[in-house]
């Protein structure tokens, strides 16, 4: 398995909902990642977990708070949260956080979230 | 604080003309990366140009990592209409694991 999964396609929700975004991976990878990006620019970094340990936390808004169960698990909890807050949410995951960048980075296929 | 410039930021071409996009900065990179996204899709790796002056040919794509292994650039010959989509460089920055993106150049190309 080479793929890293993420779960729903596309989430609409509401400033006072709760949600999850879910990503999942069977690679063997110790070193996961949350990116969030807007149409025609580039992702940016939220938040990096390494041997399942929050390791980077970009000044991420409250509002938004990872977990990762297990080496092969990561979520993204999300709680009032606001429009501008729109964007697609990508997953990745690579070898470990220090691993040349020749073993590369796989991303998942995002979760396009709309906040209404 | 290493940058990525990239550019152009979009490129609107017919199908059968070439291109290149640049992807410069001040700072030494180890190594670079491009990667292809699709609308809705995730990023996808192309290549990853390690060696100061390496060129890697990828079918009709060919990467050029510079000399100061400061910058390089993606030729695409005789684009296609499935060349078209959101084309990023990447560097990776020390030990964290950062993956330093370029702002990104939006290529459609026209039938």
């Amino acid at each position: 398995d080479t793929e890293v999964t993420q779960t729903p396609k596309h989430l609409v929700m509401g400033m006072t909902n709760k949600k999850s975004l879910k990503c999942e991976q069977h690679m063997g990878h110790r070193a996961m990642y949350w990116y969030k990006q807007k149409a025609k620019k580039p992702p940016e970094l939220m938040f990096v977990y390494s041997y399942e340990k929050l390791s980077i936390n970009e000044s991420v808004p409250s509002r938004f708070s990872p977990e990762c169960p297990n080496s092969s698990l990561l979520n993204l909890h999300l709680h009032a949260l606001q429009p501008e807050d729109s964007a697609l949410y990508l997953c990745a995951s690579r070898q470990n956080q220090g691993a040349s960048i020749i073993y590369g980075y796989t991303f998942g296929s995002g979760t396009r979230l709309t906040v209404v | 604080t290493q940058l990525l410039e990239q550019s152009p930021q979009f490129l609107s071409i017919q199908e059968g003309e070439n291109l290149t996009v640049y992807c410069n900065s001040s700072s030494v990179f180890s190594s670079l990366q491009w990667y292809r996204q699709e609308p809705g899709e995730g990023p996808v790796l192309l290549v990853t140009v390690v060696t100061g002056g390496e060129v890697k040919k990828l079918k009709r794509l060919t990467f050029q990592f510079g000399d100061a292994r400061k910058d390089s650039s993606l030729h695409i010959t005789a684009a296609q209409p499935g060349d078209t989509g959101l084309y990023l460089c990447a560097g990776l920055s020390g030990n964290t694991g950062k993956l330093i993106f370029g702002q990104g150049t939006t290529l459609q190309v026209k039938p």
